[in-house]
C-alpha cells in the first residue's frame, strides 16, 4: 500500500501569511493527489484534485502543485476561515484510499 | 443538490453489531463509487470500505471479515454492517461519494458523520 506523509503535523501562522503544507508519497503517484480541509466538528471538504485543480467554489488563494512523490498545498494569504486541518489523499493505487496524517493549521 | 446523510450510530458493547445507513439525494448511488471513511476521536481520516458501481466491494485490512458494505438501489441508500465491534472501531463514520475525474478519483461529497462508540 502507498503511504502518505504530511509535514509539518502542525503549523502556526497569522492572517495574511503565505503557508505551505507538504505531502510525500511512499512511491510515485503521478498527479493522483487530492487535498481536503476539515474544521472542528465538521466533515472534510474537498479542495483540490489531480494535485493542482481547484474544486468548484474553492477560493483562488488555495493552490496545489507537485507530481511523482512530492506535493504541496499553498495558501497565498491566510484568512480567518482557513484555520483548519488539511489532509492529502492518493488515488493512484486504490483501494486502499490512503490519507496523510493531517496538518493542523493554527492561529499564531 | 447532492447530499448524503448518515444515520445509525450509537453506543454498542464490544462484540456487538451495528448497521449504518447513508441516504443519498441528488444522484443515484448505484451509478457511483461510494465509500465509508472513519475518524477516531482526535485522529486522522481512515478509509474503511468502498463499493463500486458494478458492485465490487473492498475493505481496509482493519475491518475485513467484520464489516460489509452494501446498497439498496430502490432506496438510493448505502449501508455499512459492522459486526464483532472492537473498542478501536470507535469513530465518526462518514459516507462519501467518489468522484472520478478521469485521471484519478476523490471524495467529493461527504455526509455530516455518525458517531459509533464501542464501550462496555
Amino acid at each position: 500500500d502507498i503511504q502518505m506523509t504530511q509535514s509539518p503535523s502542525s503549523l502556526s501562522a497569522s492572517v495574511g501569511d503565505r503557508v505551505t503544507i507538504t505531502c510525500r508519497a511512499s512511491q510515485s503517484i503521478s498527479s493522483y493527489l487530492n487535498w481536503y480541509q476539515q474544521k472542528p466538528g465538521e466533515a472534510p471538504k474537498f479542495l483540490i484534485y489531480a494535485a493542482s485543480s481547484l474544486q468548484s467554489g474553492v477560493p483562488s488563494r488555495f493552490s496545489g502543485s507537485g507530481s511523482g512523490t512530492d506535493f504541496t498545498l499553498t495558501i497565498s494569504s491566510l484568512q480567518p476561515e482557513d484555520f483548519a486541518t488539511y489532509y492529502c489523499q492518493q488515488s493512484y493505487s486504490t483501494p486502499p484510499y490512503t490519507f496523510g496524517q493531517g496538518t493542523k493549521l493554527q492561529i499564531k | 443538490e447532492v447530499q448524503v446523510v448518515e444515520s445509525g450510530g450509537g453506543l454498542i458493547q464490544p462484540g456487538g453489531s451495528l448497521r449504518l445507513s447513508c441516504a443519498a439525494s441528488g444522484f443515484t448511488v448505484s451509478d457511483k463509487y461510494m465509500s465509508w471513511v472513519r475518524q477516531a476521536p482526535g485522529k486522522g481520516l481512515e478509509w474503511v470500505s468502498v463499493i463500486y458501481a458494478g458492485g465490487s466491494t473492498y475493505y481496509a485490512d482493519s475491518v475485513k471479515g467484520r464489516f460489509t458494505i452494501s446498497r439498496d438501489n430502490s432506496k438510493n441508500t448505502l449501508f455499512l454492517q459492522m459486526n464483532s465491534l472492537r473498542a478501536e472501531d470507535t469513530a465518526v463514520y462518514y459516507c462519501a461519494r467518489i468522484y472520478d475525474y478521469g485521471s484519478g478519483s476523490s471524495f467529493d461529497y461527504w455526509g455530516q458523520g455518525t458517531l459509533v462508540t464501542v464501550s462496555s
